[in-house]
Parts: C-alpha cells; structure tokens; sequence
C-alpha cells in the first residue's frame, strides 16, 4: 500500500524568505510524486511532479521540489516567498505498478507574513 | 483547451436521499478519477474509469458508483447518503497516452447531508 505523510499541519514564513513544504512518503516500486496547491473553496492545482531523471524539479511559479529517494521524501521548495503562495499544498503518491490512483497526504497550510 | 468541469456547484440533500454529480474531463484526456475531500483532510480516491469501466476502486462502499460515457465525461452516484457523506467531491481526469502522468482537477462539488 501507498501513504503520503505530511509532518506539519501548518508552515509560516516571512515574505521574501526562502520557504519549505515538507513530504515523506511509502511505496512498494519507483514512485510519481506530485505537489499539489487548493486555494479556498477550489479544487487542486498541479505544481509539479517527479516521475523520473533529475531529482531537482521544478515546477510553476517559481515552485521547485527535491527528490530524495534514500530519505523517501520529496520537499517543496521556493526561493522567494510571496504573499500569494499562501494556500494549503497537498503532496501526492502514485505507485509506478498500481492504477492511475493519487494516495495525497493530509495538507500543510502555509501562511506567507507581509 | 477546455478544463474539467463539475456540476452542479453546491448541493444539499437529506439523510438517505440519493444524489449524482456530473464531471466533463479536460480536452482529451480519457480517464476521469473521482476523490472524496473531507473537512480539513486530503482528498481520498473513490474510483477510476477508463474506457466506460471501473478501473480501480478505493475503500468506499458500493453504495458510491459511477458511469463513464463514450465522450469520457462521467457521474458519480451516491445512494442511501449518510451524514458523513458531506464533503468536496472533486474529479480529475488524465491522459493514458503521452508521457503525461498528472490529473487535472476541477473545482468541486459541496455536498452537504442534512
């Protein structure tokens, strides 16, 4: 069985500063991994995922997220903060070798300070 | 490129009733995967189709059913609705050809169960 674990349920940040999302996950094969974005009362928007190659992905506005297969994790990242980052990110898991289903973990809401 | 449309918005039913939502999936995609998102949590797989059939099911009860059509849009029907059947019901669809692995979500429905 697939799991997504998302250790903080919220993330603050000043604007400006460099911000982190962070995402460990369990597979039986090579995983897809996604990051997803939902603003109030809105579905989910995709960011960027990892399917293979570079472990360093980058990803929409200004998103990048790092692979890390030894550590199981692959964490959000952003240079810059922006005000208008603040949204709650879902990360996602997809098993190379099972249906086209998502397993998302639980959110991390992420509030950028003015 | 048309994105994935979901109908209707909001919609309030009573205990025991028995509702259908209706997704249309994004221009050229043919698998539509329907997710219930609870209060406060990440979204959970209910089902996939492809090619008008049931390719995957998650942990719901058989009362949660579905319908693909010929033009890949889809409906999910809920039957003998519970109080804890309140929640955003979003779908998403995908592409089997191609090196694209991501679904693209649409925007919702807010079922809430009285």
């Amino acid at each position: 069985a697939q799991s997504v674990a998302q250790p903080e349920d919220q993330v603050n940040v000043a604007e400006g500063n460099p911000l982190t999302v962070k995402c460990t996950y369990s597979v039986s094969g090579n995983p897809y991994l996604f990051w997803y974005v939902q603003y109030p009362n809105r579905g989910l928007q995709f960011l960027l995922k990892y399917i293979t190659g570079d472990n360093l992905v980058k990803g929409s506005y200004g998103f990048e997220a790092e692979f890390n297969k030894s550590q199981t994790s692959f964490h959000l990242k952003k240079p810059s903060a922006l005000v208008s980052d603040s949204a709650l990110y879902f990360c996602a898991v997809r098993d190379v070798g099972s249906a086209r289903q998502l397993t998302f973990g639980s959110g991390t809401q992420l509030t950028v300070l003015p | 490129e048309t994105g994935v449309t979901q109908s209707p918005t909001h919609l309030i039913k009573t205990r025991g009733q028995q509702v259908t939502l209706r997704c249309s999936s994004q221009s050229g995609h043919n698998t539509v995967s329907w997710y219930q998102q609870a209060l406060g949590q990440g979204p959970q797989f209910i089902f996939q189709y492809y090619r008008e059939e049931e390719n995957g099911r998650g942990n719901f009860p058989p009362r949660f059913s579905g319908l693909q059509f010929p033009n890949y849009s889809s409906e999910l029907n809920v039957n003998a609705l519970e109080l804890d059947d309140s929640a955003l019901y979003l779908c998403a669809s995908s592409s089997t050809s191609g090196a694209t692995y991501e679904q693209y979500f649409g925007p919702g429905t807010r079922l809430t169960v009285t």
